[in-house]
């Protein structure tokens, strides 16, 4: 079955500096998803990637799935209080789009 | 305003006891799967529905049942819980059951069984 992986498990970071979370597959991504949350709330969708070597932006947050689409990494420039929380990675388990598995997540600290 | 919406949020019950955690979406999304998530262990898929009448086991569904009798609802129930099902239980919902569609979740549940 497929597993992600995710580094660091936890990240303080002084506001304003630049940060990157991975997110690791044993087998090929279809789909991979990031999501935030704060804790003991629901997830906040952030980005999709489909094709290796793609990239999304949004705000200040980067995701990118590298061309083997075995790892993905979100980057964070200029971080903020308000960035502070749980990154979660997940996939598509297989290509049916029918099982999902999550990653353990990175907890995300941001000092001000 | 789209929506997933789970019921209750908060429940303390004790170990045999039968109960269900409803889930409602708004979409009419066909896709709808439940997870729990465990300090350590992350979110783990209990069971998924890829339509009305259509369910299938997840990783852990070791404990729960759930219908889908409509599509707009998916409940999870517990037949007679353990406090090893102590846990914060999540409700998602898709377009259909296709790869590279995004996951909508509920606000979560927050479940401890004495």
């Amino acid at each position: 079955s497929q597993e992600l992986e995710q580094s660091p498990q936890s990240l303080i970071v002084q506001e304003g500096k630049n940060l990157t979370i991975n997110c690791t597959s044993s087998k090929t991504l279809y789909g991979l998803y990031w999501y935030k949350q704060k804790y003991g709330e629901g997830l906040i969708f952030l980005m999709m990637l489909q094709k290796g070597g793609e990239e999304k932006s949004h705000e200040k947050i980067t995701a990118k799935l590298d061309e083997k689409k075995q790892q993905s990494s979100l980057h964070i420039t200029a971080s903020q209080p308000s960035h502070a929380g749980i990154y979660l990675c997940g996939a598509d388990a297989d290509n049916y789009g029918q099982n999902f598995v999550f990653g353990p997540g990175t907890r995300l600290s941001v000092l001000p | 305003e789209a929506q997933v919406t789970q019921n209750p949020r908060y429940l303390i019950t004790v170990t045999g006891k039968k109960l269900t955690v409803t889930c409602s979406q708004n979409m009419n999304h066909e896709y709808m799967s439940w997870y729990r998530q465990d300090p350590g262990l992350g979110l783990r898929q209990i069971y998924y529905s890829m339509n009305v009448e259509v369910t299938d086991k997840g990783d852990v569904p070791e404990g729960y049942k759930v219908s889908r009798k409509e599509k707009r609802n998916f409940p999870l129930i517990l037949e007679s819980p353990s406090p090893n099902q102590t846990s914060l239980y999540f409700c998602a919902t898709r377009i259909g059951g296709t790869w590279g569609e995004t996951q909508y979740f509920g606000p979560g549940t927050r479940l401890l069984v004495l």
